[in-house]
């Protein structure tokens, strides 16, 4: 099975600060990631798939990069909106996996 | 507009049986694979498995951790998917979400989410 491990459990920030997260895989994965984010209460929402697609209707505050073990999202400038918890998810082998989260929270 | 809507979820106690349903709407259901996941309290996500479309392969996979106690089954005709869980333990309870798996041809991106159901095992 493969692991993805984020990094950091929680990062806090103010809005309009950049928000780096991390998303490390045990073994190599290529571009197969995909980040999710979620509010309280609410399902997942698809941002990103394969490292660097923006899922339709995703604002471009929002990148993804990455390859192999290494992937990151990035959130350019981050709006009230945004404070959520984000998730990876890797596609490159059975059974697939979720990171377990990092929840970016207002400082 | 597309649209996952569970059902089914509540109490249910330790070694029983549950079904939940998943109905799709706004989109052609068999087009798409259907896959399954669970939210423990306060916990990250789990996926449970999934129904790729049977115009891709109609394979079926699950997590070790349902394996041989849970089942996903559809129904095209009727844009609708199940998830047949048996032996429940405690540890199964979560929130439950149907989701829409497409994006990529491998049908393992999941673009539209249910609004999740609870199952609660308990005596």
């Amino acid at each position: 099975e493969i692991v993805l491990t984020q990094s950091p459990a929680t990062l806090s920030l103010s809005p309009g600060e950049r928000a780096t997260l991390s998303c490390r895989a045990s073994q190599s994965i290529s571009v197969h990631l995909a980040w999710y984010q979620q509010k309280p209460g609410q399902a997942p929402r698809l941002l990103i798939y394969d490292a660097s697609n923006r899922a339709t209707g995703i604002p471009a505050r929002f990148s993804g990069s990455g390859s192999g073990t290494d992937f990151t999202l990035t959130i350019s400038s981050l709006e009230p909106e945004d404070f959520a918890v984000y998730y990876c998810q890797q596609r490159s082998n059975w059974p697939l996996t979720f990171g377990g989260g990092t929840k970016v929270e207002i400082k | 507009e597309v649209q996952l809507v569970e059902s089914g979820g509540g109490l249910v106690q330790p070694g029983r049986s549950l079904t939940l349903s998943c109905t799709a709407s706004g989109f052609t259901f068999g087009d798409y694979a259907v896959s399954w996941f669970r939210q423990a309290p306060g916990k990250g996500l789990e996926w449970i498995g999934i129904f790729k479309s049977k115009t891709y392969d109609g394979a079926i996979q699950y997590a070790a951790s349902v394996k041989g106690r849970f089942t996903i089954s559809r129904d095209d005709s009727k844009s609708i998917a199940f998830l047949q869980m048996s032996s429940l333990e405690t540890e199964d309870t979560a929130v439950y979400y149907c989701s829409r798996g497409g994006v990529v041809v491998q049908q393992t991106v999941f673009d539209y989410w249910g609004q999740g159901i609870l199952v609660t095992v308990s005596p």
